[in-house]
């Protein structure tokens, strides 16, 4: 089964603009940890942002933040002020038995969302 | 900072030949894994090493193995290669369990 899932294959944004990518997961783990990474056409896996499952505040980075939905199980990310250089696929992923923000385990990636950013 | 290094960028093979990729975390990080990323699909992990030994195993054929050496680098061995081996390759290190950098990937492609 799908645990993570990311229902927007394709996102267009005008540059300036905010933007929110789609991300539910599945897990019967209370303890666990959910990341985005931005990967451009160059290929290689950028990370962005971490939510851990027991953080009580919404995680910020920059122009980055999660909107994590703990009842609802989801983790949208939100680029705000967009840029030509957000365009890229970007990946949900999770990763069970964080504890305290760490784990040893292996990163659950979703099926990626590619943004495009018009000038 | 340093990053997590990976060669060769690319590689390419002949069908049922070997390959080897290399991995040099960063610094000080105790903990390796290996992904294995399709061409339009999202990354699938194959093997994790934790100061040194194998500690979890994802969907890595018996045809590919990997180590961790005494200096923190790793290498996935791939054999008798098959066309649907191609694929980009990433490593990615951790420090005590936090978060995963990724290196760039080597891109393989198997003819």
């Amino acid at each position: 089964a799908q645990k993570i899932t990311q229902t927007q294959p394709g996102m267009f944004v005008q540059e300036k603009e905010a933007v929110t990518l789609d991300c539910t997961y599945d897990t019967s783990d209370q303890s666990y940890g959910l990341f985005w990474y931005k990967q451009p056409s160059s290929g290689e896996m950028i990370f962005l942002i971490y939510q851990g499952s027991y953080d009580e505040q919404n995680a910020t980075e920059g122009r980055y933040s999660l909107n994590f939905q703990k009842a609802r199980k989801s983790a949208n990310l939100v680029i705000s002020a967009s840029q030509l250089g957000d365009s890229a696929m970007y990946f949900c992923a999770m990763r069970e038995g964080d504890a305290g923000g760490t784990s040893y385990g292996k990163l659950t990636f979703g099926q990626g969302t590619i943004l495009t950013v018009h000038p | 900072a340093a990053g997590v290094i990976q060669s060769p960028r690319h590689l390419i093979k002949e069908k049922r030949e070997t390959a080897t990729l290399k991995c040099y975390p960063i610094p000080r990080h105790d903990t390796v894994y290996w992904y294995q990323q399709g061409p339009g699909q999202d990354p699938q992990f194959l093997i994790s090493f934790y100061e040194k030994m194998q500690s979890d195993k994802g969907s890595i054929p018996d045809r590919f193995s990997a180590q961790q050496f005494s200096d923190y680098h790793s290498e996935l061995n791939m054999s008798s290669l098959e066309l649907g081996d191609s694929a980009l390759y990433f490593c990615a290190s951790s420090l005590e369990g936090n978060i995963q950098y990724f290196g760039a990937g080597t891109r393989l492609s198997v003819l």
